[in-house]
């Protein structure tokens, strides 16, 4: 069984601080990774994706990846309580193009 | 240019009715996805569309039937609703990315189904 695990939370931050968001994954398989924002209510917002070893920056948000311990996060630099929302991670196994198998979500809290 | 949309937003169902569920992109995406969205279980794939006349089975197809209409189209039936359909229902597109190694999707605005 493919799985993908996320921390439920939620995790609580300052205003202006670094948020940290983990996600692990069980197939050595998988080959691309994702990030996606949930406001309560609406549907996911890609926010970035990330297939190589090491960071991805974007803005305010860092991505890391290191598959030899199957983990990738999410950092969210100068948080701001509109950034409080569910973080999903989701994972796409290589020759699966269409299989994505996501995590149940990280929920955020910054706090002004 | 609105992307992915969904019909209807909210729909409320007896045990035993069938409804169909309307999605629609306008990005040319070759790729469409159903799926559903409970509390403590995160999104599922129901079924998934990878290019115009194919349609294959995701995690959870069970009381479920899609159709590809047509490359922008993809459709999603329940036959004989059950209270266990109750759920957020989401459609996807996506396309490959240059890099050719990552299928980015976006995401309709759901459909929040009671079924009773």
């Amino acid at each position: 069984q493919k799985e993908v695990e996320q921390n439920s939370g939620p995790l609580s931050v300052p205003e202006g601080a670094i948020a940290s968001l983990n996600c692990t994954y069980s197939d050595r398989g998988s080959q691309s990774f994702f990030w996606y924002r949930q406001y309560s209510g609406k549907s996911p917002e890609l926010i970035m994706f990330i297939y190589s070893n090491g960071d991805k920056e974007d803005g305010r948000f860092t991505a890391q990846l290191n598959k030899a311990s199957q983990y990738v996060s999410l950092l969210i630099r100068d948080s701001q309580p509109s950034d409080s929302a569910t973080y999903l991670c989701a994972v796409n196994m290589k020759g699966q193009g269409f299989s994505f198998i996501f995590g149940k979500g990280t929920r955020l809290l910054v706090k002004p | 240019n609105a992307g992915v949309t969904q019909t209807p937003k909210f729909q409320v169902l007896k045990t035993g009715q069938s409804m169909t569920l309307q999605c629609a992109q306008d990005m040319n995406h070759n790729s469409m996805y159903w799926y559903r969205q409970d509390p403590g279980m995160g999104l599922r794939l129901i079924y998934y569309s990878a290019s115009e006349g194919t349609t294959d089975k995701g995690e959870v197809p069970n009381g479920y039937n899609v159709s590809r209409l047509n490359k922008r189209e993809f459709s999603l039936r329940l036959e004989s609703a059950a209270p266990s359909q109750t759920s957020v229902y989401f459609c996807a597109s996506s396309e490959r990315a240059r890099q050719a190694l990552s299928y980015e999707q976006y995401f309709g605005p759901g459909t929040r189904l009671t079924v009773t």
